[in-house]
């Protein structure tokens, strides 16, 4: 079943933070966040398995909060590079394969 | 590192042709995917292969058909197009159900 992301589209500026969720109907297993640029291919980010807390990626990091069956996306500082649309990509089984969210579209503006 | 690469990288169709893309990795990956992309509905699978000579049927399948003769290449066909599978065409691969999707360049499709 798709996740949920929210929300569907921010504007930044340089500098400011933001936060992306990703929730599940289901218990999750694994949760992976992807960036894609316009028109380029999703590039991937970050994998959070069941157990797994939080992780860090330069200024980007997300948390994996099994009791909500949700991860967040945090993006702290933010630079005009980060632009994009942030897709979760979530596995409640760890045995089918991955259900994308309809994503974020993020825009960082000077 | 070549990793993904799909062909062709533009089509155009009419209404009722047939075509293929092709898809090949070179990390040895097991799994393979084809996804579709429209605006605003995030990206959808169609089919996927779990090993060399498997195929599985993922969300929107209905109207393409796959095939994983060699593990390295996945083939997505379009026996009759029709306007709706206007579209950009994603491959991936992973080593493993969990583990990260490579995606290839993609592939812009328009049936008119």
């Amino acid at each position: 079943q798709q996740p949920v992301q929210s929300p569907q589209a921010v504007i930044l500026r340089e500098g400011e933070d933001a936060v992306i969720n990703c929730s599940s109907s289901k218990a999750l297993y694994s949760v992976h966040w992807y960036r894609q640029k316009h028109g380029e291919a999703p590039v991937f980010l970050m994998i959070l398995l069941k157990g797994g807390e939080q992780k860090g990626h330069d200024k980007i990091s997300a948390s994996f909060n099994e009791k909500k069956q949700q991860s967040s996306l945090y993006l702290t500082a933010s630079q005009l590079s980060y632009s994009g649309t942030y897709f979760c990509d979530i596995n409640n089984s760890g045995n089918t394969p991955l259900v994308f969210g309809k994503g974020t579209r993020l825009s960082v503006i000077a | 590192n070549a990793g993904v690469t799909q062909t062709p990288k533009f089509r155009v169709l009419k209404t009722g042709q047939s075509m293929t893309l092709l898809c090949a990795q070179d990390m040895n990956h097991e799994y393979m995917y084809w996804y579709r992309q429209d605006p605003g509905m995030g990206l959808r699978l169609i089919h996927y292969s779990v090993g060399e000579g498997t195929t599985a049927k993922g969300e929107v399948p209905d109207g393409y058909n796959v095939s994983r003769l060699k593990k390295q290449n996945f083939l997505l066909g379009l026996e009759s197009a029709a306007p709706s599978q206007t579209s950009v065409y994603f491959c991936a691969s992973s080593q493993g159900v969990v583990s990260p999707l490579h995606f290839g360049n993609g592939t812009r499709l328009t049936v008119t």
